[in-house]
């Protein structure tokens, strides 16, 4: 089966400071993976997309990044957090059928 | 740009049936996709129309009309479990991957 891990599962940062969220995808090779921002009660919002090792596009120029230094693992890191990065975090990978997604468990930020 | 609209929020009682319209404008167009979000919790996959007509899986069924840039999300003999965010998403080309692109969902609550 195909399973996706992300962590850390919630975490709470101040204003100014790092984040790093990763995500490993097991039981796929060169899956396109993504990244997902959820505000409080509202949709979901495309950040990052991955076809491969090292490929990133960026949907929404913000102050967040991401890298994909492994074909199974996908980071979304920041150097200075922002009160509006608060949110859900998403990692997923595309469906081996279909033009669908797959979600990971998530991981909630919150920024004070 | 691309955009989908769906109602806000729907209520229906425990065994009756309600519909979840879904409208899109999106170019690069491949199939509509529904997903279940409970509280707190990732969306989880329900269904995924690349052709029109209905897709039927157990309780739930989807419906697509590309002609009419429409889709909606079909529960039957609803359950308080149902009660959750209900999103559809347009399976878009982009660039060089597949993406998927959200409404802003719809909270569904199921009254005893």
């Amino acid at each position: 089966s195909q399973t996706i891990h992300q962590w850390p599962a919630t975490l709470v940062q101040p204003v100014g400071s790092p984040l790093s969220l990763e995500c490993t995808v097991e039981g796929t090779s060169n899956p396109n993976l993504y990244w997902y921002r959820q505000a409080a009660g509202r949709g979901l919002q495309l950040l990052f997309y991955s076809i491969g090792i090292d490929q990133i596009s960026s949907e929404v120029p913000q102050n967040l990044s991401a890298s994909r230094p492994q074909d199974r693992q996908f980071i979304l890191s920041s150097k200075k957090l922002l009160l509006s990065d608060s949110g859900f975090y998403l990692c997923a990978r595309k469906g081996t059928a279909g033009n669908t997604i797959y979600f990971g468990e998530g991981s909630w930020l919150t920024v004070v | 740009g691309q955009s989908l609209e769906q109602p806000s929020e729907v209520t229906a009682v425990e065994g009756a049936i309600v519909q979840i319209n879904c409208t899109y404008q999106t170019s690069g167009f491949y199939g509509l996709s529904w997903y279940q979000q409970h509280d707190g919790g990732a969306p989880t996959f329900l269904s995924y129309n690349a052709l029109d007509g209905l897709e039927e899986t157990g309780r739930f069924s989807s419906f697509l009309s590309r002609s009419d840039s429409y889709g909606y999300l079909l529960l039957q003999e609803l359950q308080m479990k149902d009660s959750a965010s209900y999103f559809c998403a347009a399976a878009i080309s982009s660039g060089s991957a597949r993406q998927l692109t959200f409404g802003s969902g719809t909270q569904l609550t199921v009254l005893p």
